[in-house]
């Protein structure tokens, strides 16, 4: 199995801040990697798949990048909604993988 | 609006049985490769199970290979998990998900005696 691990495990950061998150494949991904949006108590959202195209509707403040092992995903200017929890996940191939999740709470 | 909306979930006791259904709105899930995610509580997402649109290709986590089944209705417009010798661990949210695109609420499975 393909094992995704995300840093940092939490961040604290301020409104206005640009912050990124990684995530790392313990093996070659190319671009299959597909990033999300968790509230507490809400399921999660999509923002960004194939390492970097964005959803639909999703600001771009939303960005992602990278292929193969490395990726990163960066949230510009942030705002009290963007904290969350976010996660990567790997549908290179089966079983597909998820990262720990990275938390983003406010300094 | 495009939405999913699962059902289905409950208490359940060790051992037994429950079927989930997903069903979608707005758009057609024929076009969509189908997935369930599930979340224990407190803890991270877990990918369960997934199928190709025309439903030839079902792929799923060892956790639960021989235990659950994943199908599909297009007509319906419709996902399905049938879960069987449910575990304790088992207990989670369950969230239908169409590509890595659009997510259902949840339903919560709780697997208890």
């Amino acid at each position: 199995d393909i094992q995704m691990t995300q840093s940092p495990s939490s961040l604290s950061a301020s409104v206005g801040d640009r912050v990124t998150i990684t995530c790392r494949a313990s093996q070659g991904i190319s671009n299959y990697l597909a990033w999300f949006q968790q509230k507490p108590g809400k399921a999660p959202k999509s923002l960004i798949y194939a390492a970097s195209s964005l959803q639909s509707g999703v600001p771009s403040k939303f960005s992602g990048s990278g292929s193969g092992t490395d990726f990163t995903l960066t949230i510009s200017s942030l705002q009290p909604e963007d904290f969350a929890t976010y996660y990567c996940q790997q549908y290179n191939s089966y079983p597909q993988t998820f990262g720990q999740g990275t938390k983003l709470e406010i300094k | 609006e495009v939405q999913l909306v699962e059902s289905g979930g409950g208490l359940v006791q060790p051992g037994g049985s429950l079927r989930l259904s997903c069903a979608a709105s707005g758009f057609s899930v024929s076009t969509y490769w189908m997935s369930w995610v599930r979340q224990a509580p407190g803890k991270g997402l877990e990918w369960v199970a997934n199928i190709k649109q025309d439903g030839s290709e079902k792929h799923y986590v060892d956790s639960v290979k021989g235990r659950f089944t994943i199908s599909r209705d297009n007509a319906k417009n419709s996902l399905y998990l049938q879960m069987n010798s449910l575990r304790a661990e088992d207990t989670a949210v369950y969230y239908c998900r169409a590509s890595s695109m659009v997510w259902g609420q949840g339903t919560l499975v709780t697997v208890s005696s």
